[in-house]
This record gives structure tokens, C-alpha cells and sequence, in this order.
């Protein structure tokens, strides 16, 4: 069965330092999401990326963050200078278009990230 | 905005107990309902999905939700849990756009 995939599964780093995490979405999904867990916290959503951009964001998403689809597999999420504020689980989703108006197909998320701001 | 809020953060139960796991949202308009399940070191799967019909849903293994639209909820329920259930799971919410939102989330025990 196809999955998701993201690397690595664990990342340490030092604050002000800029970390890449990357996903491979399903072959033929289209829509593409990133979510973060802090521990203890909920899992919140970051963005959504289709047809080469971003179509939705929420606040937490701020110059900071960044994404971006480089070839026809992977889907990168960068955090330009870290703060432990972010250190976080960070999940990606993607999802195939629906079938039709009356429809939306759920999405599937990778094993996530776990990102540590020391 | 939309919420979702669970009302249990850990659930402690023995095997062939009955599971219930509650699920509000706070949104007035349609929504699509889900229940992810998070097994231990493992990535969230989807238990199943509600989209509009019989609010009624079953799910993979033995789960099944109601969606009750008065009550703004969508709660989970499994008849007969095993140890294999173990796991945390996730409420979801799709309103408007893309986006999922989410519960905090529910921890479960199953004692063997």
C-alpha cells in the first residue's frame, strides 16, 4: 500500500540554525499539507500547497516558514532560523483530488519529524 | 474559527470492554468528520470518515461513529476493545478550505 514517507525521522539542531524537513507524498496526490505537534499540544495545521502553491496557511506559518515542491516527489518544509519554540513532531499529509463536488478523500500522513531546537 | 474539543485525555479499560470516545466541534455550517488512530510509533491512519448520509458510520476494525448534528458531535464507539487497540486517537473536523483541525486528542489503554 502506498504511504507517505518523511526524513529524517528525527532532527536536532541549534537555535537560529536552518533545518529542511522533507516528505514524500503518495505518487498521485495532488494536495500537499504540513502539521506540527508540540508535545502535549494538539496537532495544528501549517499549510497546504497545490498546483505549485500555497493555498492555505495559518498564523503559525510566518516568514520563517517556507515550501516547496523542488521536483515531481518531494515536498520540503523550511524553517529559515529556528527557535525552541518550533522544536515539534512535523507531519505531512497529501491527498488525491476528490471525486467530484460531493465528495473530499481524507488525508494520508506520513510518520512525521521530530524537530529539536536545543 | 472551528474547534474540537475531546472530552477524555486517557482512557483506561480491560479487553472486551466497550469503548466510547466522545468528539464536539464547534462549526454551524457542513463538515466532513473524522476519527485517525495513532498506534505506538507508528504514523495516524484514518479509523474512518463521515461525509454526509447515514450518520452511521463504520470504520476498520470494529470502530464505528455517529454523527449527531444537533449535538454538534461525532463520537466514536467500539463494542468489544482489544489489547491491539491500544493506541491514541484523533478527532478531526473539515470545514471550510483544506484544512484539517483537530481534538487534543484521546489516550488509550488496553489492559491485557
Amino acid at each position: 500500500e502506498p504511504e507517505v514517507t518523511q526524513t529524517p525521522s528525527h532532527q536536532v539542531t541549534q537555535m537560529g540554525q536552518e533545518v529542511i524537513l522533507r516528505c514524500v507524498p503518495i505518487s498521485n496526490h495532488l494536495y500537499f499539507y504540513w502539521y506540527r505537534q508540540i508535545l502535549g499540544q494538539k496537532v495544528e495545521f501549517l499549510v497546504s500547497f497545490y498546483n505549485n502553491e500555497i493555498s492555505e496557511k495559518s498564523e503559525i506559518f510566518d516568514d520563517q516558514f517556507s515550501v516547496e515542491r523542488p521536483d515531481g516527489s518531494n515536498f520540503t518544509l523550511k524553517i529559515r532560523s529556528t527557535k525552541l519554540e518550533d522544536s515539534a513532531m512535523y507531519f505531512c499529509a497529501s491527498r488525491s483530488p476528490s471525486g467530484g463536488e460531493n465528495s473530499y478523500n481524507e488525508q494520508f500522513f506520513g510518520p512525521g519529524t521530530r524537530l529539536t531546537v536545543l | 474559527a472551528q474547534s474540537v474539543s475531546q472530552h477524555n485525555h486517557h482512557v483506561i479499560l480491560s479487553e472486551a470492554a466497550s469503548l466510547e470516545l466522545g468528539c464536539n466541534y464547534s462549526y454551524g455550517g457542513t463538515v466532513n468528520l473524522f476519527w485517525y488512530v495513532q498506534y505506538p510509533g507508528q504514523h495516524l491512519q484514518l479509523l474512518l470518515k463521515y461525509f454526509s448520509g447515514d450518520p452511521l458510520v463504520k470504520g476498520i476494525k470494529g470502530f464505528e461513529a455517529e454523527f449527531i448534528k444537533s449535538k454538534f458531535s461525532f463520537n466514536l464507539r467500539k463494542p468489544s476493545v482489544q489489547w491491539s487497540d491500544t493506541a491514541e486517537y484523533f478527532c478531526a473536523v473539515r470545514a471550510a478550505g483544506n484544512k484539517l483541525t483537530f481534538g487534543g486528542g484521546t489516550r488509550v489503554l488496553v489492559k491485557p
